[in-house]
């Protein structure tokens, strides 16, 4: 069975620093899907990154970076000079290769609120 | 770029009535999620339709149904309210083989 853990429930930071919220998760597939999707006060679910089992580039967009790490299961997530409107729950999620279909369910991680400060 | 609608944005039930979520997936997309989400928890995977067809159930109450019809929109159908009922229920798509969901505003039911 696929989990997702992120360990940091919340974090507070101030503006400008640095901050990673971290996610491992576990599968027994070869082949899967990892996501990482911010949640505003708003409420809405707005995507991220997907990375798949097979790429392990690290990537970098603007202030977000992500670390992947299968040696470890782990892919965490770096915001560089954080700001106030970063302020979000921030969920990692996975999805395992279905049986057949487009049956690629995600699993979350329990989230981590960050609260930035000015 | 158009985005998935869902409708309505709120809404409110009293106990042991019925309610029905619409979900209108990004266009061309043909696969749909829909996904619960409790106060301060994860969403929770319910069900999925690939081609109008349910792909996978998850941890979905018998007094839930769901379908995609033959635009692609999907219905999630909800009788028997219960209190426990009260969440954000979300709806996601995505096209074939692209594993990115793509999430809509989501339904805020309150049930009193």
């Amino acid at each position: 069975a696929q989990k997702v853990t992120q360990a940091q429930t919340e974090i507070s930071v101030v503006e400008k620093e640095d901050v990673t919220l971290d996610c491992v998760y576990e599968t027994r597939d070869t082949t899967y899907y990892l996501f990482w999707y911010k949640q505003p006060p708003s409420g809405e679910l707005v995507f991220l990154i997907r990375r798949n089992s097979f790429d392990e580039q690290n990537e970098i967009s603007g202030r977000y970076s992500w670390n992947f790490q299968k040696s470890t299961s782990s892919f965490n997530f770096t915001i560089t000079a954080s700001q106030v409107v970063d302020s979000a729950v921030y969920f990692c999620a996975l999805s395992e290769a279905g049986s057949g279909g487009s049956n690629y369910k995600l699993t979350f991680g329990k989230g981590t609120l960050l609260t930035v400060n000015p | 770029a158009a985005g998935v609608i869902q409708s309505p944005r709120h809404l409110i039930k009293e106990k042991r009535e019925t309610a029905t979520l619409k979900c209108y997936p990004i266009p061309r997309h043909d696969t749909v999620y829909w996904y619960q989400q409790g106060p301060g928890q994860d969403p929770q995977f319910l069900i999925s339709f690939y081609e109008k067809m349910q792909s996978d159930k998850g941890s979905i109450p018998d007094r839930f149904s769901a379908q995609q019809f033959s635009d692609y929109h999907s219905e999630l159908n909800m009788s028997s309210l219960e209190l426990g009922d009260s969440a954000l229920y979300f709806c996601a798509s995505s096209y074939g083989t692209s594993y990115e969901q793509y999430f809509g505003p989501g339904t805020r039911l309150t049930v009193t």
